[in-house]
């Protein structure tokens, strides 16, 4: 199975930061790697698919990058919605796998 | 809407057996894979599998194959996870969701609310 590893596991940020979230596959994935957001109490939403396209709806300041191994999800200026945790998912080979989550926190 | 509605919250006894549901709306059922998500309380993520309704095609994860069962029934647009003996450890919320119509490849575009099974004795 590739293995997903997500850092960090959390991180507390205030209103207006930019934030960074890094996933690390254990082999090349090329570019197929999905970012979901999940609330408490909520199912995940798809935010990213694959790697760097916005699912619409989902505000402009998401963005995604990398390819291969490497991917980061980046939201350029917090708002207080996006308090959650945070998931990468590759979807290059069954059985698809998850990243450990990271949980964005209020700073 | 496009939608996936599951059935309700589940409290059974270990060694009791279940199924729950997850029905599709407002789109074309057999067209596209459905994929059974674990959750235990308080974790991540945890991807069990998903089958095609229009053949019944299944892919499960070596973490869960023989220990839950995927089916579907086209006439009704529902997909099935069913388990034949229940564990303490099944104890978790389970979502299904709609994977995209993409040839490779794919994501989880369609979630359903989730199905709290809770096994205790």
């Amino acid at each position: 199975d590739i293995q997903m590893t997500q850092s960090p596991s959390s991180l507390s940020a205030s209103v207006g930061d930019r934030v960074t979230i890094t996933c690390r596959a254990s082999q090349s994935i090329n570019t197929y790697l999905n970012w979901y957001q999940q609330k408490p109490g909520k199912a995940p939403k798809l935010l990213i698919y694959p790697a760097a396209s916005l699912q619409g709806g989902v505000p402009s300041r998401f963005s995604g990058s990398g390819s291969g191994t490497d991917f980061t999800l980046t939201i350029s200026s917090l708002q207080p919605e996006d308090f959650a945790t945070y998931y990468c998912q590759q979807s290059y080979t069954t059985p698809w796998t998850f990243g450990q989550g990271t949980k964005v926190e209020i700073k | 809407e496009v939608q996936l509605e599951q059935s309700g919250a589940e409290v059974k006894k270990p060694g009791e057996s279940l199924k729950i549901s997850c029905k599709g709306s407002a789109y074309r059922f057999t067209s596209n894979w459905i994929g059974w998500v674990r959750q235990m309380p308080g974790k991540g993520l945890e991807w069990m599998g998903m089958i095609y309704p229009g053949d019944s095609n299944t892919r499960y994860s070596p973490s869960f194959q023989g220990q839950v069962t995927f089916s579907v029934d086209k006439s009704i647009n529902t997909a099935y996870l069913q388990w034949s003996s229940l564990k303490a450890s099944d104890t978790a919320m389970y979502y299904c969701a709609r994977r995209d119509s993409s040839g490779f490849g794919g994501a989880f575009d369609i979630w359903g609310q989730g199905t709290m099974v809770t096994v205790s004795s």
